[in-house]
């Protein structure tokens, strides 16, 4: 079946240390996106890709990194910048007009 | 500029009660609006969306909304209460430049079903 893999589930990072978070995707969709979400506030946009090899800042990109080299592939690494990291990261994919698929989520916590 | 705001952050409702979750939206064009669910510890999952066909929207597991251009308002409803639609609901808005591509959500409104 086609869908949107996040992994790991459940991550914990330490002080001072970057963690990358996996989002795979086997639906052939163009645009990829990452979301975080804490209690109440919605989800917010980090990043969005519409295309291989580019990528756009969203609302909160301060403190997170991501690359765009494969079609299927859109990491999110949370750097030792963002100074509070604790949220639940979704990512999503879509194509043309076509509403977001998501993915379950990785949930990250610091040590 | 594009706003969302769900009114009431928790919604309680009996089984078998009437099912009414509000979205007030904002655009400066005619919008694209959707409704997502989200179970705990899950992702989103699509109920429903309006994109300018019929505005009365049926989407999964008996939900509707109908658009209402002048209340700028998008509101879900399910006549009858399952202890199943237990979750969190999210509207969101898309302008129809992008269609469903950037969303624009709302608070989220957590509904609680009681026995």
């Amino acid at each position: 079946d086609g869908g949107i893999t996040q992994s790991p589930k459940y991550l914990f990072r330490k002080e001072g240390q970057n963690v990358t978070l996996s989002c795979e995707q086997n639906l052939n969709h163009d645009a990829m996106y990452w979301y975080r979400q804490d209690p109440g506030q919605g989800l917010r946009l980090i990043y969005y890709s519409q295309i291989v090899n580019d990528f756009q800042k969203g609302d909160i990109a301060e403190g997170y990194s991501v690359s765009r080299e494969k079609k299927e592939s859109f990491p999110l690494t949370v750097t030792s910048a963002q100074k509070n990291p604790t949220a639940f990261y979704l990512c999503a994919s879509s194509i043309g007009g076509q509403p977001q698929h998501f993915g379950d989520g990785t949930r990250l916590s610091i040590l | 500029a594009q706003s969302v705001t769900q009114l009431g952050s928790h919604v309680s409702v009996s089984e078998g009660a009437l099912v009414l979750l509000r979205c007030n939206y904002s655009s400066s064009v005619p919008p694209y609006l959707f409704w997502y669910v989200q179970y705990p510890n899950q992702g989103l999952q699509l109920l429903l969306k309006y994109t300018s066909a019929a505005t009365l929207v049926k989407g999964i597991n008996g939900f509707e909304a109908e658009f209402k251009k002048s209340e700028t308002s998008f509101h879900l409803t399910k006549p009858s209460a399952h202890m199943s639609d237990a979750a969190e609901y999210f509207c969101a808005v898309s302008d129809r430049g992008n269609a469903g591509n950037m969303l624009t959500f709302g608070g989220g409104t957590r509904l609680m079903v009681k026995p």
